[in-house]
């Protein structure tokens, strides 16, 4: 089974800066990389699939990036509303339930 | 709108069962697949399976963990997908959240607010 390790485990951030996450599979899964994002209290909402392409109303400024094995979230200009945890998940390979353990994006 | 609502959770003994439920609303329900995820205090998402539509058989998939004591099931007149839990045990402790799986691909695109199961005597 794919292993997908999530880079760091925590970011320190500040408000208006750049973040940028990364995401690991242990073998090509193509393009077929999703990230989600989880607040604290609620349910995890789907941000990007097909690793580039951004979920329905989800803000510009939310980016994904790469192919194969190295993938990366990026958050051009971080809002206070963005601070949660991240999660990617591999739907290449059977079964796609394959999930990172996850990056937490605190306030610096 | 497009939601799914979670419901049926709730503090059991260890050994017991319980039902949970997912409505969905605002879409074709019939027309996905649909998958249950957990996520144990403090933890990251543990996946528990998944159901396919109609279309793809109505077939069933089960973590290792629950398998031959979780079963999912889904009513499509009513829009309900359900989890039955059967054996429980102390480690099934978590929120469960149900999922729908993208018509294109096997992402997770709408969640539901998740329902809190507490298995202790």
């Amino acid at each position: 089974e794919i292993v997908m390790t999530q880079s760091p485990a925590t970011l320190s951030v500040s408000p208006g800066e750049r973040a940028t996450l990364s995401c690991r599979a242990s073998q090509s899964v193509s393009s077929n990389l999703a990230w989600y994002q989880q607040k604290p209290g609620q349910a995890p909402r789907l941000l990007i699939y097909g690793a580039s392409t951004r979920a329905t109303g989800i803000p510009a400024r939310f980016s994904g990036s790469g192919s194969g094995t190295e993938f990366t979230l990026t958050i051009s200009s971080l809002q206070s509303e963005d601070f949660a945890v991240y999660y990617c998940q591999q739907y290449n390979n059977w079964p796609p339930r394959t999930f990172g353990q996850g990056t937490k994006v605190e306030i610096k | 709108e497009v939601q799914l609502v979670e419901s049926g959770g709730g503090l059991v003994q260890p050994g017991r069962s319980l039902r949970l439920s997912c409505t969905a609303s605002g879409f074709t329900f019939g027309d996905y697949a649909m998958s249950w995820f957990r996520q144990a205090p403090g933890k990251g998402l543990e996946w528990v399976g998944f159901i396919r539509s109609k279309a793809y058989g109505g077939t069933t998939e089960y973590a290792a963990s629950v398998k031959g004591r979780f079963t999912i099931s889904r009513d499509d007149s009513k829009s309900i997908a359900y989890l039955q839990m059967n054996s429980l045990k102390t480690e099934d402790t978590a929120v469960y959240y149900c999922t729908r799986v993208g018509l294109q691909n096997w992402y997770f695109d709408l969640w539901g607010r998740g329902t809190l199961v507490t298995v202790s005597s």
